[in-house]
């Protein structure tokens, strides 16, 4: 079975550009998590998505965004980047909501901002 | 406001011996907590849970024990292996029946088992 997969694994990007990740979750799952890890803060929650709607929003500028399609895939944007969104980017699939659901990580997206 | 704390940065310890990983957090309304493992360049793993309702949980060479009294859980490995050494991060959510994924993550523990 396949793991949640995200692309692409690493991007460099300027300030002042946007750039878009994708999220394909495990076959059947329903739910998807972002987070951002930078050095020191751990994983901070970026949103969830169920069944195509934002269920919960962490606490990040209006810059970040993101969507869930009918397949349940996901992206996330960052647009007019700062050096401060360089990070690694994780996203989590689920089959539902709840947190006696085990959540499942990809390998992330290491965002580089120059 | 870091509700989810894990003080040691790190942690190293002998192989075959027990590692304890730490962790402290503020909401006492927290219903479920988790612990993950990381390897570089890899996404975390979910290794075992425990429902705020319970005092320990254990699946074969792991085991965590929460006090609630004292807003603390930890994580014991035992006997430890060299494979076992990556980032540990405990973390913890607000159910809210059901209506949301959302865990708090601490800031990790690198664990080191040396042969």
């Amino acid at each position: 079975k396949a793991g949640v997969t995200q692309t692409p694994r690493y991007l460099i990007k300027t300030r002042g550009q946007q750039v878009t990740l994708s999220c394909s979750p495990i076959s059947g799952h329903r739910s998807v998590s972002w987070y951002q890890q930078t050095p020191g803060q751990g994983l901070q929650f970026l949103f969830e998505y169920f069944s195509e709607t934002q269920r919960n929003k962490g606490n990040f500028p209006g810059r970040f965004s993101g969507r869930q399609f009918s397949n349940s895939r996901s992206e996330m944007n960052v647009s007019t980047l700062e050096l401060g969104d360089s990070a690694l980017y994780l996203c989590a699939s689920s089959l539902d909501l709840g947190s006696n659901q085990p959540q499942h990580f990809g390998d992330g997206t290491r965002l580089s901002i120059l | 406001d870091q509700q989810v704390k894990q003080n040691s940065p790190s942690l190293s310890v002998q192989e075959g011996r027990i590692s304890i990983l730490n962790c402290d957090y503020t909401n006492s309304m927290f219903d479920y907590f988790l612990w993950y493992k990381k390897y570089p360049a890899e996404g975390p793993t979910f290794l075992i849970s425990i429902s705020s309702i319970k005092d320990k949980n254990e699946d074969g060479r792991f085991t965590v024990f929460l006090n609630k009294s004292a807003k603390h859980l930890s994580l014991h490995i035992v006997p430890s292996q060299p494979g076992d050494s990556a980032v540990y991060f405990c973390a913890a959510s607000l159910d809210y029946g059901g209506a949301t994924n959302k865990l708090i993550f601490g800031t990790g523990t690198l664990l080191a088992v040396q042969p």
